[in-house]
């Protein structure tokens, strides 16, 4: 199979503090990870693309430094918020693209959602 | 960059009828077209794909066809089931990985 976890599944935050959130690829490898956000009954918005040892390449209209993105390892990417406002309360879910077979596509994370008061 | 429509949002049909959805895309390098099944709160959930050298692909209940010159593909569930009911999402995307999302349809299976 092909399993990506996420954490946390939620957090709640203080206006101005950072929150990181991890999304690990389990059972496979993934040079390539992306990190989306969605708002209730909304599509998922790409964010970032997250890169194994370089850096990620942003989506328009999306702030690299508040949303820094570390993909230290093969199977590790992290997002952090930092100084978090209430705006940025979301669903922000990661996936990690599977090149080998049977099956190459993205998978999806669990999703953490993030209430910033 | 690319640009995915999707309609119609909301479908509601009666188990055991079919069920259609359509999208269109813009970007003529795309070459890969999965569609997803999302659930209240959960991750999106890979339901089938089709990558642009192939017309239509059949799982099952759920096949999908692909029309490169029109630039459109449909998500098609045959003798739908409450359980079917959830957000649907389709995507395109080419040799970069990256994936566009349409904007979701909210299919509704009534009982």
């Amino acid at each position: 199979g092909a399993v990506v976890s996420q954490h946390p599944s939620r957090v709640i935050c203080k206006s101005g503090t950072s929150v990181k959130i991890e999304c690990r690829s389990l059972d496979f490898q993934a040079t390539t990870m992306f990190w989306y956000r969605q708002f209730p009954k909304q599509s998922l918005m790409l964010m970032a693309t997250s890169n194994e040892g370089s850096k990620a390449t942003y989506e328009q209209g999306v702030e690299k430094d508040k949303f820094l993105i570390n993909h230290a390892s093969l199977t590790l990417s992290t997002l952090t918020v930092t100084s978090a406002h209430p705006e940025d309360s979301s669903f922000y879910i990661c996936s990690a693209y599977k090149v080998t077979e049977p099956q190459e596509t993205q998978y999806f994370g669990p999703g953490t959602r993030l209430l910033v008061l | 960059g690319e640009n995915v429509e999707q309609h119609p949002s909301t479908l509601s049909v009666q188990e055991g009828d079919s069920a259609v959805i359509k999208c269109t895309y813009s970007d003529s390098a795309s070459n890969y077209f999965p569609w997803y099944k999302q659930e209240l709160g959960k991750r999106p959930q890979l339901i089938i794909d089709i990558r642009s050298n192939v017309g239509e692909k059949k799982d099952q209940r759920i096949a999908v066809t692909l029309n490169k010159t029109a630039k459109h593909f449909s998500l098609h569930i045959t003798e739908t089931q409450p359980e079917d009911s959830a957000v649907y999402f389709c995507a395109a995307g080419g040799s970069n990985y990256k994936l566009t999302f349409g904007k979701g349809t909210l299919l509704t299976v009534n009982p």
